[in-house]
């Protein structure tokens, strides 16, 4: 069981906005502005999305933005494109030198 | 450009231990963290712990306190994590990924798959 909760799916046609949540407690999400999201496609290696919380990687369209709301975390996808197609996992620091990620959420585009 | 590349698969007997490898390059090795964090086949992502490539400081998750060690070789900018008493659920993809001291960030290395089997 992982330590931070996510929905295992979500779905959107494209054009939409979707927004995936991630629930922690206050002992790592609440606690810490070092949240970050993960893309993972079918057999390649996660890719860093996010980071501290709200903060876009290198290279990540501006469509990806993050928020955080006391223990919870989310990561909204805007303008679905079909290549937003994908797994998508938080992670955050847990405290005592500690990372946590949640259980990763299929991002479907109808 | 940033590259972690990573051994090969591994098939290994229960009670075994396994040691993957991780080399890096494009970037100077004692700037960032390396983590290692593994997936089982199709679940979620779970942190194994953490090594400073030059001061060797590591950290180390509860669930795998006692079976893994993480080591470096500064000289050919590579980090090693051994993971020893394996067992069937230790069945699983172990990426290498760089970061900082609290977060693991970008890139991650290709994987490497371990497989545990009698």
């Amino acid at each position: 069981q992982s330590a931070l909760t996510q929905p295992p799916s979500a779905s959107g046609s494209p054009g939409q906005s979707v927004t995936i949540s991630c629930t922690g407690t206050s002992s790592d999400v609440g606690g810490y502005s070092y949240v970050s999201w993960y893309q993972q496609h079918p057999g390649k290696a996660p890719k860093l999305m996010i980071y501290e919380v709200s903060k876009r990687a290198s290279g990540v369209p501006d469509r990806f933005s993050g928020s955080k709301s006391g223990n919870t975390a989310s990561l909204t996808v805007s303008g679905l494109q079909a290549e937003d197609e994908a797994d998508y996992f938080c992670g955050s620091y847990g405290g005592s030198n500690n990372v946590v990620f949640g259980g990763g959420t299929k991002l479907t585009v109808l | 450009q940033v590259q972690l590349v990573q051994s090969g698969a591994e098939v290994k007997k229960p009670g075994a231990s396994v040691k993957v490898s991780c080399q890096t390059s494009g970037y100077t090795f004692a700037n960032y963290y390396m983590h290692w964090v593994r997936q089982a086949p199709g679940q979620g992502l779970e942190w194994v712990g953490l090594i400073h490539p030059t001061r060797g400081d590591t950290s180390y998750a509860q669930n795998f306190q006692d079976r893994v060690t993480m080591t470096t070789d500064t000289s050919t900018s590579t980090v090693y994590m051994e993971l020893s008493s394996l067992r069937s659920e230790d069945t699983a993809m172990y990426y290498c990924a760089r970061g900082g001291h609290l977060t693991v960030d970008d890139p991650w290395g290709q994987g490497t798959l371990v497989t545990v089997s009698s």
